[in-house]
């Protein structure tokens, strides 16, 4: 089944606990990307990659980082988590990426960093 | 950048009755303009897009208008039914500087009452 896994769907931190999203698609799309969404806020875009070894920033990146080292994969890594940035985060994917393709989101990541 | 504007934020119609939700946008570059439909507890999916060489796009029951001059493009939903119930959001991206960015709307929660 094509489909965007991440790991973990919930997660409960403590401040300055660095961690890891991963986010995995069997699509073999280029583009991928990392979503956060607030109450009020809508999706906000952290990062996004165009291909393998290519990321940008989105509208919120500070705090976070992400890497491409293969096509399938684009985990989320948060080096010093701070309440802030409790929120809903979902990764997605897409051919070639917005404008030229929908997008495929996960299930999302519920992260609460106390 | 880009700054999208979504209304209403929620929206509340008798089951039969039609919806619309209307997102202006800042940038004129953008040329890609996709609706997403999320369910409670799940990722969001795209339900239609139009592009920037369209003013109109249809899909059963659900239409998306453009007007590139005054930036801003609507979602009509006709018959909606319960299962219509969820939140929307819209978006915008463009082809050239800063591809692969995609800014949201703050999202629209629609209830349909049967």
């Amino acid at each position: 089944e094509a489909q965007v896994t991440q790991n973990p769907r919930y997660l409960i931190t403590v401040t300055g606990k660095k961690l890891t999203v991963t986010c995995s698609q069997n699509m073999n799309h280029e583009y991928m990307s990392w979503y956060r969404q607030d109450p009020g806020l809508g999706l906000r875009q952290i990062y996004y990659s165009m291909n393998v070894e290519v990321t940008d920033k989105g509208d919120v990146p500070e705090g976070y980082k992400v890497s491409r080292k293969e096509k399938r994969n684009f985990p989320l890594i948060l080096e010093s988590p701070s309440p802030n940035q409790t929120s809903l985060y979902f990764c997605a994917s897409s051919l070639q990426g917005p404008p030229y393709n929908e997008q495929f989101f996960g299930p999302g990541t519920r992260l609460t960093v106390l | 950048g880009e700054n999208v504007e979504q209304h209403p934020s929620t929206l509340s119609v008798q089951e039969g009755d039609s919806a619309v939700i209307k997102c202006t946008y800042s940038d004129s570059a953008s040329n890609y303009f996709p609706w997403y439909k999320q369910e409670l507890g799940k990722g969001p999916q795209l339900i239609i897009d139009i592009r920037s060489n369209v003013g109109e796009k249809k899909d059963q029951r659900i239409a998306v208008t453009l007007n590139k001059t005054a930036k801003h493009f609507s979602l009509h939903i006709t018959e909606t039914q319960p299962e219509d119930s969820a939140v929307y959001f819209c978006a915008a991206s463009r082809t050239t500087t800063n591809a692969g960015k995609s800014t949201f709307g703050d999202g629209t929660t629609l209830t349909v009452k049967p």
